[in-house]
């Protein structure tokens, strides 16, 4: 058990477009998931933390407005990346956990490439 | 603030040699330590964790100690494969999980 898919794993998206990451938790209820960003050979930095049914809450220097998570249902969080831009092309990872004290599950990421 | 400090790699290896990558961290309280392993374009799986001092972790030949006096979690290996080669992350949470905060990542590379 305990399976985090994230869809799409890569995605090609022009400047100025808007993508979304779907991460899904199959066969657990996650109440929290995590939004983390990795840049090429370097550590992985928390994004936000979101919790369905809530708004998320982002880290210090992450744009909300650039970065909108939704955190819709137990089973299901996603990231949209607004009017991207070259800069924005990194791995993103999310986790899900069944509550914000448990163990948190990795899905295998999205690699996000903005032309 | 809280954090996890790892030694740089890329650390290249013979097949069955012994290897120890080590990590160090800084934390209020008491935090629960982890390993993370990343195979090439693929997300994170959790390697092994302990959750309070003394504990060891260990899974597929890898072992760690929580080391509460020296602040330390070092991954260590009897005889590493060639299928080990892949980026170690050493991870904390004030918690038993959930939000982490990860050091900066090793790459292991072990030849045949």
């Amino acid at each position: 058990g305990a399976v985090v898919s994230q869809h799409p794993s890569r995605v090609i998206c022009k400047s100025g477009t808007s993508v979304k990451i779907e991460c899904r938790s199959l066969d657990f209820q996650a109440t929290t998931m995590f939004w983390y960003r990795q840049f090429p050979k370097q550590s992985l930095m928390l994004m936000a933390t979101s919790n369905e049914g809530s708004k998320a809450t982002y880290e210090q220097g992450v744009e909300k407005d650039k970065f909108l998570i939704n955190h819709a249902s137990l089973t299901l969080s996603t990231l949209t990346v607004t009017s991207a831009h070259p800069e924005d092309s990194s791995f993103y990872i999310c986790s899900a956990a069944r509550t914000v004290n448990t163990e948190a599950f990795f899905g295998q990421g999205t690699r996000l490439t903005v032309v | 603030g809280d954090s996890v400090t790892q030694m740089e790699g890329p650390v290249t290896l013979s097949e069955e040699a012994f290897l120890t990558i080590n990590c160090t961290y800084t934390a209020t309280g008491y935090p629960s330590l982890f390993w993370y392993v990343q195979y090439p374009g693929e997300g994170l799986q959790l390697l092994l964790k302990a959750t309070k001092a003394d504990d060891k972790g260990s899974n597929k030949g890898f072992e760690a100690t929580y080391r509460k006096e020296t602040t330390s979690f070092h991954l260590e290996k009897g005889s590493v494969q060639v299928s080990d080669s892949a980026v170690y992350f050493c991870a904390l949470s004030d918690r038993k999980g959930g939000k982490l905060i990860f050091g900066q990542g090793t790459e292991l590379s072990v030849k045949p």
